[in-house]
């Protein structure tokens, strides 16, 4: 099965900072991968599709790139809304639609 | 609008049977497949399972055996029925379509004696 690997698991950071997380996927998936937001006892948000596709009103301080096996999401002025779990997840197959691990952005 | 809207989720015990229930409006369940997704309290997201619009079904090794999605169209509605249930089943349950831009809120499920 396919398994997506994510770094690093959590980090800190002040508002300002450039943020960079990396997704690993086990085999090549294309561009189908999707980044998503989620804060404390809410639903998952998508930021991100198809590797580096924004969705319809996400902030364009995020941003996402790679292909294959390799990608990345950054942040390129963290704002104080965008503290919180990202996870990337792959769409290419659909047994299992594996989820990376996480990535927590905490306040320095 | 599009909304996804689960229910179904309480406390039972473990062997218990549960079924779960994800309502859609703004779209059809239908047309693409559906998912549900589910986070063990503190941890990270888990696929669960996918219905295809062709009806067809897969399941994560950790469920396999033991849940089985379905979908009433009449309904607009997907469903999650847990069977065996075990403590390491205990999570919110969210459905997701297949874009995955759209959740439902969640429910939760706590499988404890």
């Amino acid at each position: 099965d396919i398994q997506m690997t994510q770094s690093p698991s959590s980090l800190s950071a002040s508002v300002g900072d450039r943020v960079t997380i990396t997704c690993r996927a086990s085999q090549s998936i294309s561009k189908y991968l999707n980044w998503f937001q989620q804060k404390p006892g809410t639903a998952p948000r998508l930021l991100i599709y198809a590797a580096s596709t924004l969705q319809s009103g996400v902030p364009s301080r995020f941003t996402g790139s790679g292909s294959g096996t390799d990608f990345t999401l950054t942040i390129s002025s963290l704002q104080p809304e965008d503290f919180a779990t990202y996870y990337c997840q792959q769409s290419y197959y659909t047994r299992p639609l594996a989820f990376g691990g996480g990535t927590k952005v905490e306040i320095k | 609008e599009v909304q996804l809207v689960e229910s179904g989720g309480t406390l039972i015990q473990p062997g218990g049977s549960l079924t779960l229930s994800c309502t859609a409006s703004g779209f059809t369940v239908s047309s693409n497949y559906m998912t549900w997704v589910r986070q063990a309290p503190g941890k990270g997201l888990e696929w669960v399972s996918l219905i295809f619009s062709s009806g067809g079904t897969f399941y994560a090794d950790s469920v396999k055996g033991r849940f089985t999605m379905s979908r009433d169209n009449s309904k607009n509605t997907v469903y999650l029925h847990m069977n065996s249930l075990r403590v390491e089943d205990t999570a919110v349950y969210f459905c997701a379509r297949e874009e995955f831009d759209y959740w439902g809120q969640g429910t939760l499920v706590t499988v404890s004696s």
